[in-house]
């Protein structure tokens, strides 16, 4: 079974809608969780982490996820989009004794005017 | 500060030729990381290197070679370079990895894009 697993490889949103990315993550990873961002010709770069304590984690550009260890989920959200928001989202985790990360296949987000 | 730094940004190899990637990093990390990024695929670790001296496989370790003799440099060489390395390539950085001490936030370079023919 994949690691981390994003459920959704595309998708399309509305500018000024909300929108949720979706990330499950097994347990052969640990639950130290990242969602990262990547600009077209890019670099990815770090939106959120969720080490410990509060479940609820706030991020860069008005991105928040939640942690829920019951349903092993990591979903990102955002309560209203921007064109600037169009880009590729990686959910990751640590795993391998957490010397190495994890990551998900990607799910692009492209907001539409 | 310039993070980490990938050369060359482009490289159009043919088949059986090898070549050399170089990152570096100035931010004194002890952990660096080669990922090749394929569509559909994500990001698929190929190596890795916890400290100056060390090297570990990754899931993708098949064709390439690495070394870090430096602590700043971490190279990723092709011997016999096939299309299926076909590939965009990222390297990444992180000062430490477990607990709560900021676990591991990668910092990737801006990838390097090879071309197989």
């Amino acid at each position: 079974a994949q690691s981390v697993t994003q459920l959704d490889s595309q998708v399309p949103v509305f500018e000024e809608a909300p929108v949720e990315l979706r990330c499950n993550y097994s347990s052969s990873v640990s639950v130290y969780l990242f969602w990262y961002v990547q600009y077209p010709n890019q670099g990815l770069q770090l939106l959120l982490k969720y080490l410990s304590g509060s479940t609820l984690v706030k991020g860069i550009n008005g991105f928040e996820a939640e942690f829920n260890k019951s349903q092993t989920s990591f979903h990102l959200r955002k309560p209203s989009v921007h064109i600037s928001d169009t880009a590729e989202y990686f959910c990751a985790a640590l795993s391998g004794g957490y010397q190495k990360v994890t990551f998900g296949i990607g799910t692009k987000l492209q907001v539409i005017p | 500060n310039a993070g980490v730094t990938q050369t060359p940004k482009f490289r159009v190899l043919k088949t059986g030729q090898s070549m050399t990637l170089l990152c570096a990093q100035d931010m004194n990390h002890e952990y660096m990381y080669w990922y090749r990024q394929d569509p559909g695929m994500g990001l698929r670790l190929i190596h890795y290197s916890v400290g100056e001296g060390t090297t570990a496989k990754g899931e993708v370790p098949d064709g390439y070679n690495v070394s870090r003799l430096k602590k700043q440099n971490f190279l990723l060489g092709l011997e016999s370079a096939a299309p299926s390395q076909t590939s965009v390539y990222f390297c990444a950085s992180s000062l430490r990895t477990g607990g709560l001490s900021g676990a591991n936030v990668l910092t990737f370079g801006a990838g390097s894009r090879l071309t197989v023919l």
